[in-house]
Parts: C-alpha cells; sequence; structure tokens
C-alpha cells in the first residue's frame, strides 16, 4: 500500500516568507496525487492536484507544486506567504481502489 | 449542491455508549470514506464504500461499522464507545476517477468521556 511521508510537522514564517513543504510517496507507477488545506477550525479543502502532463501544477491561493517522478516527491511552493495562509497542509495520493492515504500534515503558522 | 453534509457536528459519550453518524452526498458519487484525524496523524481511512451495497476496511476499521443502502447516504456505527475513539470525523466522497479526487465533510468532532 501507497505510504505518505510529509518531512516537516511544524513549520513557523513570517509573512512574505518563501514556504517550501516536502512529501514523499511510497512507489511509482502513474500516481494522482494532492494537497489539500484545513484551516483552523474548517474542513479539508483542494489546493492543487496532479494527475498527467506538466509537472509543475498551479493551484489557488498562489500555491503551486512540482511532481518529480524520479524523486517520488510532490513539494508544495508558494513565493510569499501570508498570514491568512496559516493552516494545516496535507499531502495526498489515491492507491489501488480509488483510496485517498494521507500523510500526517505539517501545521504552518505565518508570524504577521 | 450541499456537497457532502455530516451529522451531528459535535457529540460527547459516555463509554460503552452506542450513536451513528451520519453522511449523504447529493453529487451522485459512487466511492464514499470515512476518516478520523487524530493530532500528528493524519487522516487515517476507517472504511470505504465503492457503491451501494459495497463496503471495505480501511486502516483502522475496529469499533466502526458501516453500511451503503443507497448512493446517497454512508453511516458509521460505534458499536460501544471508547475514549481511544475521541477524534474529529471526516466523510468524503468521490466520482470514481482518482484525478477526480475527494470532497470532505465538515466533520464530527466526537469526545467519548
Amino acid at each position: 500500500a501507497q505510504s505518505v511521508s510529509q518531512h516537516n510537522h511544524h513549520v513557523i514564517l513570517s509573512e512574505a516568507a518563501s514556504l517550501e513543504l516536502g512529501c514523499n510517496y511510497s512507489y511509482g507507477g502513474t500516481v494522482n496525487l494532492f494537497w489539500y488545506v484545513q484551516y483552523p477550525g474548517q474542513h479539508l479543502q483542494l489546493l492543487l492536484k496532479y494527475f498527467s502532463g506538466d509537472p509543475l501544477v498551479k493551484g489557488i491561493k498562489g500555491f503551486e507544486a512540482e511532481f518529480i517522478k524520479s524523486k517520488f516527491s510532490f513539494n508544495l511552493r508558494k513565493p510569499s506567504v501570508q498570514w491568512s495562509d496559516t493552516a494545516e497542509y496535507f499531502c495526498a495520493v489515491i492507491e489501488y481502489g480509488n483510496k485517498l492515504v494521507f500523510g500526517a500534515g505539517t501545521i504552518l503558522r505565518v508570524k504577521s | 449542491n450541499a456537497g457532502v453534509t455530516q451529522t451531528p457536528k459535535f457529540q460527547v459519550l459516555k463509554t460503552g455508549q452506542s450513536m451513528t453518524l451520519q453522511c449523504a452526498q447529493d453529487m451522485n458519487h459512487e466511492y464514499m470514506s470515512w476518516y478520523r484525524q487524530d493530532p500528528g496523524m493524519g487522516l487515517r481511512l476507517i472504511h470505504y464504500s465503492v457503491g451501494a451495497g459495497i463496503t471495505d476496511q480501511g486502516e483502522v476499521p475496529n469499533g466502526y461499522n458501516v453500511s451503503r443502502s443507497t448512493t446517497e447516504d454512508f453511516p458509521l456505527r460505534l458499536l460501544s464507545a471508547a475514549p481511544s475513539q475521541t477524534s474529529v470525523y471526516f466523510c468524503a466522497s468521490s466520482p470514481g476517477q482518482g484525478a477526480a479526487g475527494y470532497t470532505f465533510g465538515s466533520g464530527t468532532r466526537l469526545t467519548v468521556v
């Protein structure tokens, strides 16, 4: 079964700093990859997804992610974070049977 | 469209009580799943369904039952609540193509005392 590793559990940044959150999945082949965001007290919302084509995927709110097949990675980036980006971010992969497997999450706190 | 609707939003149970968490979707999605979210552990799959009448276990199924009598509804039953089941529970649905991903409900925060 697939597993997902997120490298940092807590990240603290100042406003306008650049963000990169790491995500690795366990094995290759055709993969569908996702980043979800959970703002405090809210449910999960889809930030972006990759299923084929251009490995650089752009999502909502200025986020992007790069799929690197050789590294089994799907890192999330944002050039300049805002206080409103404070949230928990989850990387996820679809595995056999259309089951969605999540990483442990990264809590991002942006200091204003 | 309402999307995925979960009820209740909050619940407190005593150890040993039973209850059902409700989940309904109005998008005609074939796939539905139940997850629990615990700090530092992400979301873990409890049970899932690939269509009406078909369910299967996920990563952490013990202490939970599900059924899928209709496409729309996918209730999660706690048979005899334990403090270890204190968690936030999310229901999600998908049309079935991997790239479509899942849409999540707003969650149920359950406390077992």
